[in-house]
């Protein structure tokens, strides 16, 4: 199994809505990390949690909450978006080591707009 | 400064044909990896190859090799016998510092393939 499983695929919400992304993985990685990706625009990093810690978080805004219960599973918590978050949101893991070559697995993404 | 440049915002290639997106990157660190990834309309980013900066040998991954040239800091990708199927987005990414934080990746902004039947 090497996938990475993201829900919904499809988001649609209010500016004073408060939703969640779920990410699962079952390769046993370690490492698993949300990014942004706007229409036409690379991916940007948002956080990274690593051996269930949060490791890395690149100055996203509190409206964006991440949560790890277990190594498996990764949550993103909405609340009180604006309308330009809404963009193309990509889960992905890795092995968790400190290779140079630990490549990332994403998930297909969730595409979020915010009303 | 932007660390990873992809000059080519949009490709056309004929199907079979080979093709070549081009990527260059800038930094200081003597040990970092070089990825590449491609992006279909479904959204999915699918790893393609890796380059490691110390490796002596170009990557290749079947149709995929990677034209790894270090003292221009350019790593290349090259796609033979074009498929329909690999009509999408391309990313180059790079490693820099590796620790327990995880896997940071830089991206840069992509060039779109279109394979023409």
């Amino acid at each position: 199994d090497t996938e990475v499983t993201q829900t919904p695929k499809h988001l649609v919400m209010g500016m004073t809505n408060k939703k969640s992304l779920k990410c699962e993985q079952h390769m046993g990685h370690r490492a698993m990390y949300w990014y942004k990706q706007k229409a036409k625009k690379p991916p940007e990093l948002m956080f990274v949690y690593s051996y269930e810690k949060l490791s890395i978080n690149e100055s996203v805004p509190s409206r964006f909450s991440p949560e790890c219960p277990n190594s498996s599973l990764l949550n993103l918590h909405l609340h009180a978006l604006q309308p330009e978050d809404s963009a193309l949101y990509l889960c992905a893991s890795s092995q968790g080591g400190v290779g140079r070559g630990e490549k990332l697995f994403f998930g297909s993404g969730t595409q979020l707009s915010v009303l | 400064a932007q660390k990873i440049t992809q000059t080519q915002p949009g490709m056309f290639v004929q199907e079979k044909e080979a093709v070549t997106l081009d990527c260059t990157y800038d930094t200081s660190d003597q040990s970092y990896g070089l990825f590449w990834y491609k992006q279909p309309s479904s959204g999915e980013m699918i790893f393609l190859i890796y380059q490691g900066s110390y490796d002596e040998q170009n990557a290749t991954e079947g149709r995929y090799s990677l034209n790894f040239q270090k003292a221009r800091k350019s790593a290349n990708l090259v796609i033979s016998a074009s498929q329909l199927g690999d009509s999408a987005m391309y990313f180059c990414a790079m490693r820099e510092t590796w620790d327990n934080a995880g896997n940071m990746l830089t991206f840069g902004g992509g060039t779109r393939l279109m394979v023409k039947p």
